[in-house]
């Protein structure tokens, strides 16, 4: 039983740099979205999706995209990397909007140099 | 402003021992309020999630309580485990129009179970 699995790890990148943070759940839940987290401060919603071909902005959008085109995957893209994006980066699943708690990934460690 | 505050920031305790982890929070209107445990280098994991209606929530040496009047939540840990050990995260959920729940987290106390 995977849960929601995210790839890499870990990723040094370079400023300017482009990258897709992957994000996989294996429990068919509709609700999908990615969060930062950064020292002294609680997670923050990056962007999130109720559904397949359905996504919206959360709290700190600028400088990411995402899209949605299964169920199971929500790729969350750095456009031009900068170092303020240096974070711990997590994905999470539910059922739908309402019905928390999140299934949270074990989360991508990301340094832009 | 919505916000969720968590105290204390850290603790130490010795195996065995109960704490009382607290989380007061301003968001309104109020839809749930949830613990999670997060462990070093892992994602956040649920422990327990309450309603307005419900003042307390048990998941096994974990037990929640809530107070909606006073805006305030707890986080009782019985008989600690070295396993403890871990940040744990308050979550106040933000009941919006047209169904959806807005998030607010806190930023956790940091628990050190020792010997």
């Amino acid at each position: 039983n995977a849960g929601v699995t995210q790839t890499p790890k870990f990723q040094v990148l370079k400023t300017g740099q482009s990258m897709t943070l992957q994000c996989a759940q294996d429990m068919n839940h509709e609700y999908m979205s990615w969060y930062r987290q950064d020292p002294g401060m609680g997670l923050r919603l990056i962007h999130y999706s109720v559904g397949a071909g359905i996504t919206d902005q959360g709290e700190v959008p600028n400088g990411y995209n995402v899209s949605r085109s299964t169920t199971e995957d929500f790729p969350l893209r750095l456009l031009s990397a900068a170092p303020s994006q240096t974070s711990v980066y997590f994905c999470a699943s539910s059922p739908d909007r309402r019905e928390r708690p999140q299934h949270f990934g074990d989360g991508t460690r990301l340094s832009i140099l | 402003k919505n916000q969720v505050e968590q105290s204390p920031q850290s603790l130490i305790i010795l195996e065995g021992k109960n704490c009382t982890l607290q989380c007061n929070y301003t968001v309104s209107p109020f839809s749930n309020l949830r613990w999670y445990k997060q462990d070093t280098g892992r994602g956040p994991v649920s422990l327990t999630i309450m309603t307005f209606s419900e003042n307390t929530k048990s998941n096994g040496r974990y037990t929640a309580t809530l107070d909606a009047d006073t805006k305030q939540s707890s986080l009782h840990i019985t008989a600690s485990q070295l396993s403890d050990s871990a940040s744990y995260i308050c979550v106040v959920s933000l009941e919006e129009a047209g169904g959806g729940n807005k998030l607010t987290f806190g930023t956790g106390t940091q628990l050190k179970v020792e010997l």
